[in-house]
C-alpha cells in the first residue's frame, strides 16, 4: 500500500543548531514533493517544491534534497530559530493519482 | 492580494444535522482543494474543483460533497453528521492544478 512517513515524535532541538525531518514513501512516483509549515490553528504554508529530477533546492536558512532511489526527502533548517518551531509537512503529487497527498508531519520544537 | 478565506472559522453541530462551509480561493486562482485534517489521520484529501468542474474525489463518502460557482468560490456540504466528522476542515487554492497550494485558516467543526 502507498505511505509517507514522517517522524510523529517531536523534534527538539537547540537554537542555532540544524534541523533535519525527513519524508521516506513507499508504492509512489512523485512528478514533485512539496514541504510545508503549520502553525497550531493554521492552515499550513508553502515552503519549497522539488521536483522529481532535482536533487536539491535551498531557499534562504531552508535545504530540501529528494532522492528518488531511496524514496525519501530531507528537510533541513540550518541555523534554527525557536520562531522555526512549527510542524513541517511533505506532500507528494503524482501524475497518476492527480492529487496532493501529505504525510502527518513532524513537530518540531527549537528551544533557547 | 487577500488570501483564501473560510467561513465560518468555528462551527458546532449535533449528529444528524448538515453543515456548508465556504472558501473564497485567491483572486485569479482557479482550482479549489478541500482537505480534511485530524490529529490522527493528518490533512486527508477531499476533492478539488477547477472551472466549475470536480476533477478529482478522495476516499470519503457519498455524505461529504463540493460545488465550486463562476467566481471560483466553492462550498463543501456534509450531510447526516457524526461524531468522526469533527475535524478542522481546510480549502486551499491553486493557480494551476497542484501548484504550490495557498490554504485557509480552516473551519473547526465539532459535532456533538
Amino acid at each position: 500500500s502507498q505511505k509517507i512517513e514522517q517522524n510523529s515524535e517531536a523534534l527538539n532541538i537547540q537554537e542555532g543548531k540544524t534541523a533535519t525531518l525527513t519524508c521516506n514513501y513507499t508504492n509512489y512516483s512523485p512528478a514533485y514533493l512539496q514541504w510545508y509549515r503549520q502553525d497550531p490553528g493554521r492552515g499550513p504554508v508553502f515552503l519549497l517544491l522539488i521536483r522529481e529530477n532535482e536533487k536539491e533546492k535551498r531557499k534562504e536558512r531552508l535545504k530540501v534534497t529528494f532522492d528518488t532511489t531511496l524514496k525519501q526527502s530531507l528537510f533541513h533548517i540550518t541555523a534554527s530559530q525557536p520562531a522555526d518551531s512549527a510542524t513541517y509537512l511533505c506532500a507528494l503529487f503524482t501524475g497518476t493519482a492527480s492529487k496532493l497527498t501529505f504525510g502527518t508531519g513532524t513537530r518540531l520544537q527549537v528551544t533557547l | 492580494k487577500a488570501g483564501v478565506t473560510q467561513t465560518p472559522r468555528y462551527l458546532i453541530k449535533t449528529r444528524g444535522q448538515q453543515v456548508t462551509l465556504s472558501c473564497s480561493p485567491i483572486s485569479g486562482h482557479r482550482s479549489v482543494s478541500w482537505y480534511q485534517q485530524t490529529p490522527g489521520q493528518g490533512l486527508q484529501f477531499l476533492f478539488e474543483y477547477f472551472s466549475e468542474t470536480q476533477r478529482n474525489k478522495g476516499n470519503f463518502p457519498g455524505r461529504f460533497s463540493g460545488r465550486q460557482f463562476s467566481n471560483s468560490r466553492s462550498e463543501m456540504n456534509v450531510s447526516t453528521l457524526e461524531l468522526g466528522d469533527s475535524a478542522l476542515y481546510l480549502c486551499a487554492s491553486s493557480f494551476g492544478q497542484y501548484e504550490k497550494l495557498f490554504f485557509g485558516s480552516g473551519t473547526q467543526l465539532s459535532v456533538l
